[in-house]
């Protein structure tokens, strides 16, 4: 039982590239988020989805986009990297909306040049 | 607006004193209330929630927290620290029926051996 796993675990991109963070999780949980987190602002929601085949906006949805793929598998793909991009990316699960606790993943630290 | 504050950015404490980190919160719905660490590198760990019911909660590795209504605060505490415990802690909050945490922008503890 991994738990949330999250692809790769480091990068490093030019301003105007694209990448997708990949987040898969075991659990069998019907919810999945992606937080962003910056020095001094705790964590921040991006995206998130409540279940599969659905996805809504967080609190900072601009420049990012995302896929719920299946149960399991939930990324988060940045079509044209900027340096206010540059932070750490959680992706996160849930049996289902706050009642449930969030399992979180072990990170992407992503630095746009 | 809703928001979630910790006052404190860093605390140090001796190993073996008791800790207290603060959290207030402004929420118009009835609160859910959570505390979760996160060790250097890692992703965040649950401590523990409050949901309703009695108001002081346990949670795990030792740590409590007492919701106060009337103070809209729900702080954290533990009688002994541990040289383990170093680590950042963030309090969030959600209410019931949506999907979204607010969360702190956390305190980061040192504690001295």
């Amino acid at each position: 039982n991994a738990g949330v796993t999250q692809t790769p675990k480091f990068q490093v991109l030019k301003t105007g590239q694209s990448m997708t963070l990949q987040c898969a999780q075991d659990m069998n949980h019907n919810s999945m988020y992606w937080y962003r987190q910056d020095p001094g602002m705790g964590l921040r929601l991006i995206y998130y989805s409540a279940s599969e085949g659905t996805t809504d906006k967080g609190e900072v949805p601009n420049g990012y986009n995302v896929s719920r793929l299946n149960k399991r598998e939930f990324s988060l793909r940045l079509e044209s990297a900027a340096p206010s991009q540059t932070s750490v990316y959680f992706c996160a699960s849930s049996e289902g909306g706050l009642a449930g606790r969030q399992f979180f993943g072990p990170g992407t630290r992503l630095t746009v040049l | 607006a809703q928001s979630v504050t910790q006052p404190d950015i860093h605390i140090t404490v001796s190993e073996g004193a008791s800790l207290e980190l603060r959290c207030n919160y402004s929420y118009g719905a009835t609160p859910y209330l959570f505390w979760y660490v996160q060790s250097p590198g890692q992703g965040l760990q649950l401590l523990l929630k409050y949901f309703s019911g009695d108001t002081l909660v346990q949670g795990i590795k030792g740590f409590e927290a007492e919701f106060k209504r009337s103070q809209s605060s729900f702080n954290l505490r533990k009688p002994s620290v541990h040289w383990s415990d170093a680590a950042e802690y963030f309090c969030a909050v959600g209410s019931s029926g949506t999907y979204k945490y607010i969360f702190g922008t956390g305190t980061r503890l040192k504690v001295l051996a």
